[in-house]
């Protein structure tokens, strides 16, 4: 079956600009992550969404970052007025829930963006 | 809270050795534990899972890892390494929260 994408695969954009990222995950999948990965770096957690719940946003860096999910489905991640060191990997991931524990994650492709 | 620590940062290692990658995690709770494998400029990929029953768990592309409980460890290994498993590895853990902690990472960087 198809697995999560992400689009744009690249982005460039200019320091000051506002930016979206996408992420479609695996159907029936009810929760939805989003991580950064700048260069050589593990994974920042940003944003949790389960189901119809209010998201976990205990990860976002400050208040340019935001997202939603729209229909329990497809989400997106806006970056308000980039600045350089926003520059990075944004992954998305989904998976099943089980009681309180999450399941393995299944990983898009990333965004990777970069800003000037 | 939950921490995963992955002991090495970088592992060489030359072609048809074996490997280990280490991995101790800490919870109060029972947890689940993963491996995830990620090559370069793509996303993450899993290569294998501990839920429950045997504590030894066979994943993809010839990788196992045991769980040991009293250790508190889940240590990958692979016994005979290709130059294609130069990767990014990372170790998780999922128990009591529906956020996964992840360890920072193990360069895994086969030599021919």
């Amino acid at each position: 079956g198809a697995g999560v994408s992400q689009s744009p695969s690249n982005k460039v954009t200019e320091k000051g600009k506002d930016v979206e990222l996408r992420c479609d995950p695996i159907s029936g999948h009810t929760a939805l992550y989003w991580y950064r990965q700048s260069l050589g770096q593990g994974l920042e957690f940003l944003i949790y969404f389960q189901g119809n719940s209010a998201p976990d946003k205990s990860g976002l860096p400050s208040d340019r970052f935001s997202a939603e999910r729209t229909g329990g489905s497809v989400s997106t991640l806006t970056i308000q007025r980039t600045q350089q060191e926003d520059s990075a990997v944004y992954l998305c991931a989904s998976s099943f829930i089980a009681g309180r524990s999450s399941y393995e994650q299944y990983f898009g492709p990333g965004t990777r963006l970069t800003v000037t | 809270a939950q921490s995963v620590t992955q002991l090495d940062s970088q592992v060489p290692v030359f072609e048809e050795a074996p490997v280990e990658l280490r991995c101790n995690y800490s919870s109060s709770v029972s947890v689940y534990l993963f491996w995830y494998v990620q090559y370069p400029n793509q996303g993450l990929q899993l290569l294998l899972k501990y839920l429950s029953g045997s504590t030894l768990v066979k994943g993809i592309n010839g990788f196992e890892a045991e769980f040991n409980k009293s250790q508190t460890s889940f240590h990958l290994r692979k016994p005979s390494v290709h130059i294609s498993d130069t990767a990014e590895y990372f170790c998780a853990s999922s128990g009591g929260s529906y956020i996964p902690t992840f360890g920072r990472g193990t360069s895994l960087i086969v030599h021919p």
